[in-house]
């Protein structure tokens, strides 16, 4: 099974912070993608990624950032944070391939934007 | 645009009994869908997953799911649950060549009393 670790756990930050959210995923996976999860919208996609310095816009992408240094490590980036952006982040990864779409999620990352 | 609507927030039942979650989309082409359980505190974590042929997916710890095409569904089911069946459960779609990128239902609170 796939290893998807996300650091950290819980963040707090105040309105306009700088954050920074990791992943990295140890199966060598084509793809990485980060969601967020609230109440009332399941999950949402944020952005995603096919390879080491690729990037693709997800469905809510407004006020993030992302970048794919590596096959392993995905990281999601705030530089602006608001309130609107208290939310559980999920990471995930899936092999390439026709039908090998099953995402491996790691455990999630807990923000608070005072 | 695939989408994916999940029509009950949360289902109730007793251990031992049998249950239904229900997840309809909605797409033109061909498809696949899946279903990911989420247990409190935890990522997702897949279920199965309908590609093609046999229109009846059997999954982990006795949970199966039907595929109709003629009412666009794709319902999750279990003949006896047992407490700890108690998660959220997401139904999820995406398009071959699509690039592996699933869009979630909303999610279906399932509480099993003991």
């Amino acid at each position: 099974e796939a290893a998807v670790t996300q650091s950290p756990r819980n963040k707090v930050t105040v309105t306009g912070g700088n954050v920074t959210l990791s992943c990295r995923q140890t199966n060598s996976h084509n793809y990485m993608y980060w969601y967020r999860q609230d109440t009332g919208h399941g999950l949402r996609l944020i952005h995603y990624s096919y390879g080491a310095g690729n990037l693709q816009i997800g469905d809510v992408p407004d006020g993030y950032k992302a970048t794919r240094t590596t096959q392993e490590d995905f990281f999601l980036l705030l530089e602006l944070a608001s309130p609107s952006q208290t939310s559980l982040y999920f990471c995930a990864s899936s092999d390439a391939g026709t039908g090998e779409d099953t995402q491996y999620f790691g455990p999630g990352t807990r923000l608070l934007v005072l | 645009t695939q989408t994916v609507s999940q029509s009950d927030a949360h289902v109730t039942v007793f251990e031992g009994d049998s249950v239904e979650l229900r997840c309809n989309y909605s797409y033109g082409g061909s498809i696949y869908l899946s279903w990911y359980i989420q247990h409190h505190g935890r990522g997702l974590q897949f279920l199965l997953k309908y590609y093609s042929g046999n229109p009846v997916v059997q999954g982990v710890n006795g949970f199966k799911a039907e595929f109709s095409k003629s009412d666009s569904s794709f319902h999750l089911r279990k003949a006896s649950v047992h407490w700890s069946d108690s998660a959220v459960y997401f139904c999820a779609v995406s398009a071959p060549g699509g690039n592996n990128k699933l869009t979630f239902g909303q999610g279906t609170v399932l509480s099993v009393i003991p």
